[in-house]
C-alpha cells in the first residue's frame, strides 16, 4: 500500500520570502501522479500543483514549484514570494496511474502542514 | 457556473441515526468520490464511483453507504453503525482519461453528533 508522509505539522515564513514544505511517499510502482493541494480557511481544496512520474522535469506554477526526487521518493513544494493567501494547510497526495485497474482512482493523502504567513 | 454542490454545510446527528449528505455535479464528469477529514489529518477515502449504478469501497468504508442512480448526483449515507462520525464531509469528482484528469472538490458538509 501506498503512504505518503508529511513530516512538517506547522511551518511558517515571512512574506515575500520562500518557504519548502516536504513530502516522502512510498510505493513499489513505477509509474503515478503526485499532487500538492491547499485548504484554506474556507476549507476548499484546490488544487497547487501535479507531477507525473515519467516526467524528469520539476512542474511550475507561477510562484509554486516542486523539487521532485524520485529515486529518494521525495515530493517537496517551494513557494516563492509568500503571500498572506498563502496561508493554509498544504497537503501531498499520491495517485496510482489509470492503467493499474480497481483503485486507481484513489488518492493517497499525508497529514498535512500549516502554513501561516507572517507580514 | 460549473461546479460540485454539497449540502447541507452543516449536519448535526442524533444517537442510532442515519443521515444522508448530497453531493450534486454539472460538470459531466463520470467519477465521484466521497473523502472524510479529520483533524490533523489527511484525507481518507470512503467510496468512489466510476460510472452510473457502480461504485466501490474505499478505505473506511464501514458504517457509510452510496448510489449512484445518476451521473450527476452521488449522495452519502452515514448509518447508525458509523460510531464515530463527526468529522468533515467533501465529494469530489473527475473526467476519466486523459493526462488533464484532476480532482474537482466541493465545499464540505461538517457532520457533528448530539
Amino acid at each position: 500500500a501506498q503512504t505518503v508522509t508529511q513530516s512538517q505539522p506547522e511551518m511558517s515564513v515571512q512574506e515575500a520570502e520562500t518557504v519548502t514544505l516536504s513530502c516522502t511517499y512510498d510505493t513499489s510502482e513505477s509509474d503515478y501522479y503526485l499532487f500538492w493541494y491547499k485548504q484554506p480557511p474556507s476549507r476548499q481544496m484546490i488544487l497547487v500543483i501535479r507531477q507525473e512520474a515519467y516526467k524528469q522535469q520539476n512542474a511550475t506554477e507561477n510562484r509554486f514549484s516542486v523539487n521532485f526526487q524520485k529515486a529518494a521518493k521525495s515530493f517537496s513544494l517551494k513557494i516563492s514570494d509568500s503571500q498572506l493567501g498563502d496561508a493554509a494547510m498544504y497537503f501531498c497526495a499520491y495517485r496510482r496511474p489509470r492503467l493499474a485497474g480497481a483503485g486507481s482512482y484513489q488518492l493517497t493523502f499525508g497529514k498535512g502542514t500549516k502554513l501561516s504567513v507572517i507580514p | 457556473d460549473g461546479g460540485i454542490t454539497q449540502s447541507p454545510k452543516y449536519l448535526f446527528r442524533k444517537e442510532g441515526q442515519n443521515v444522508t449528505l448530497s453531493c450534486e455535479q454539472n460538470l459531466n464528469h463520470d467519477a465521484m468520490y466521497w473523502y472524510r477529514q479529520d483533524p490533523g489529518q489527511g484525507l481518507r477515502l470512503i467510496y468512489y464511483s466510476q460510472i452510473v449504478n457502480d461504485f466501490q469501497k474505499g478505505d473506511i468504508a464501514e458504517g457509510y453507504s452510496v448510489s449512484r442512480e445518476k451521473k450527476e448526483s452521488f449522495p452519502l449515507t452515514v448509518t447508525s453503525a458509523q460510531k464515530n462520525p463527526t468529522a468533515f464531509y467533501l465529494c469530489a469528482s473527475s473526467i476519466t482519461g486523459g493526462a488533464n484528469e484532476k480532482l474537482f472538490f466541493g465545499s464540505g458538509t461538517q457532520l457533528s453528533v448530539l
